[in-house]
């Protein structure tokens, strides 16, 4: 049991520009969810999967953002066209019960 | 809707107590409770689901009062590995365990 790992772990782009983040999670855990976090806030729900079925997206995640899981095991997230406020922290968390394990992030910078 | 947790901040001298608050205004079917350390991903410490089943972390526990819709999470002989930001997360139905976390409690334990 190596964790949750999210890659990359910075990521600096320039307005208007597309990035993709990848979340491998806890092998086996059938469950995979999506949070946001800006500086001194708790986690902000995005999206969560159960096995590769997306079962829940955020009213509050644009048509810009988009995730998957193809085959129930590592996660993308995207943004297309990125704007200044999309500056956050990102984080995967995984689990197979009621703990959810979260990975280290991916601090993204939109400049 | 966030969940309200109370107090903002709280600085303690390692062998002290402490309480955390975490209110919601919808009808809670569980609450988690995860420490954040600066630059860190949030650390599962325990679960409190609607019926009162409970599970516990060292020297740290929590109770769930359904009729207000609170759980309070107790430091107990505080030790300087407690200090962090204690975030409440909540969920309003047994679904998937989508969680709405509050805003964050800081805690300094000095020696």
């Amino acid at each position: 049991d190596t964790g949750v790992s999210q890659n990359p772990r910075h990521k600096i782009t320039k307005r208007g520009q597309n990035v993709t983040f990848r979340c491998d999670p806890i092998s086996e855990h059938n469950r995979l969810y999506w949070y946001r976090q800006t500086l001194g806030q708790g986690p902000e729900f995005l999206t969560y999967f159960q096995n590769e079925a997306q079962l829940e997206k955020s009213r509050l995640l644009s048509d810009r953002f988009s995730a998957e899981r193809p085959k129930g095991s590592f996660s993308t997230l995207e943004i297309q066209r990125t704007e200044q406020g999309d500056s956050a922290m990102y984080l995967c968390a995984s689990s197979h019960g009621y703990e959810q394990y979260f990975g280290p992030g991916t601090r993204l910078t939109v400049t | 809707q966030q969940p309200v947790q109370s107090p903002q901040a709280v600085i303690l001298r390692e062998g002290e107590d402490a309480v955390i608050n975490c209110s919601s205004s919808k009808a809670l079917y569980s609450v988690h409770w995860y420490r954040q350390k600066h630059g860190e991903a949030p650390v599962f410490l325990m679960i409190l689901l609607k019926g009162g089943e409970q599970k516990g972390h060292e020297k740290i526990s929590a109770s769930f009062n359904e009729k207000k819709q609170q759980s309070s999470l107790y430091l107990t002989a505080s030790q300087l590995s407690y200090s962090g930001t204690y975030f409440c997360g909540t969920e309003t139905q047994a679904a998937g365990n989508k969680l709405t976390f509050g805003g964050g409690t800081r805690v300094l334990v000095k020696p």
